[in-house]
């Protein structure tokens, strides 16, 4: 089945110890992004990345990094997590390649729930 | 700046009754039009979605939406909601410069009583 996978699905830590999300997609597809989700603000893009060891910062990148070391994995690194990084963490991948992608579907991960303390 | 604004943030609509929710875009060049609809607890899922050609696009679960180029609105309806509609539905742009990059409103909450 064709998915995108995140762990954990739930996380609560306390400010300042480093943390890890992954992200894992099985349809070979170049493209990955990490989003937050905020009440009343919708959706805003963290990073992404256009291949493997190619990565961008988003809109709102601070506190926030990433790598892309193989291509169907893309974690999530929050080395010193502050309260105002509490949030829902969405992972998407997008199939095709630069040019003919951005007409296609963003497939999403279940979500990461996180609370910093 | 590209921008995407869904007017309505709460809905509650009893069921069989009509849904209209709004969505508005700020960009004048092309753009792809995409709703995502996310059930509680669960990922977003796509909707529909608009690139060319028929400006009233038919989607999953009897969504349909109409894009008004001269009104940069891209309006998700339904003629009769269920309860099992309950959930956040998103519009969404692509941006114009990095065109990968899904531009996303606030969201709307629907709620549906039987």
């Amino acid at each position: 089945e064709a998915q995108v996978t995140q762990n954990p699905r739930y996380l609560i830590t306390v400010t300042g110890k480093k943390l890890t999300v992954t992200c894992s997609q099985n349809m070979n597809h170049e493209y990955m992004s990490w989003y937050r989700q905020d009440p009343g603000l919708g959706l805003r893009q963290i990073y992404y990345s256009m291949n493997v060891e190619v990565t961008d910062k988003g809109d709102v990148p601070e506190g926030y990094k990433v790598s892309r070391k193989e291509k169907r994995n893309f974690p999530l690194i929050l080395e010193s997590p502050s309260p105002n990084q509490t949030s829902l963490y969405f992972c998407a991948s997008l199939s095709g390649t630069s040019g003919s992608r951005s007409y296609n579907e963003q497939f999403f991960g279940p979500g990461t729930r996180l609370t910093v303390l | 700046a590209q921008s995407v604004s869904q007017h309505n943030h709460h809905v509650i609509l009893s069921e069989a009754a009509s849904l209209e929710l709004g969505c508005n875009y700020s960009y004048g060049g092309t753009v792809n039009l995409f709703w995502y609809v996310q059930y509680p607890g669960q990922h977003l899922q796509l909707l529909l979605k608009y690139f060319s050609g028929d400006p009233l696009v038919k989607g999953i679960k009897g969504f349909e939406a109409e894009f008004i180029k001269s009104k940069f609105s891209f309006n998700l309806r339904k003629p009769s909601v269920q309860w099992s509609d309950t959930a956040e539905y998103f519009c969404a742009v692509n941006g114009h410069i990095n065109t990968d990059k899904l531009i996303f409103g606030t969201g709307t909450r629907l709620q549906v009583f039987p």
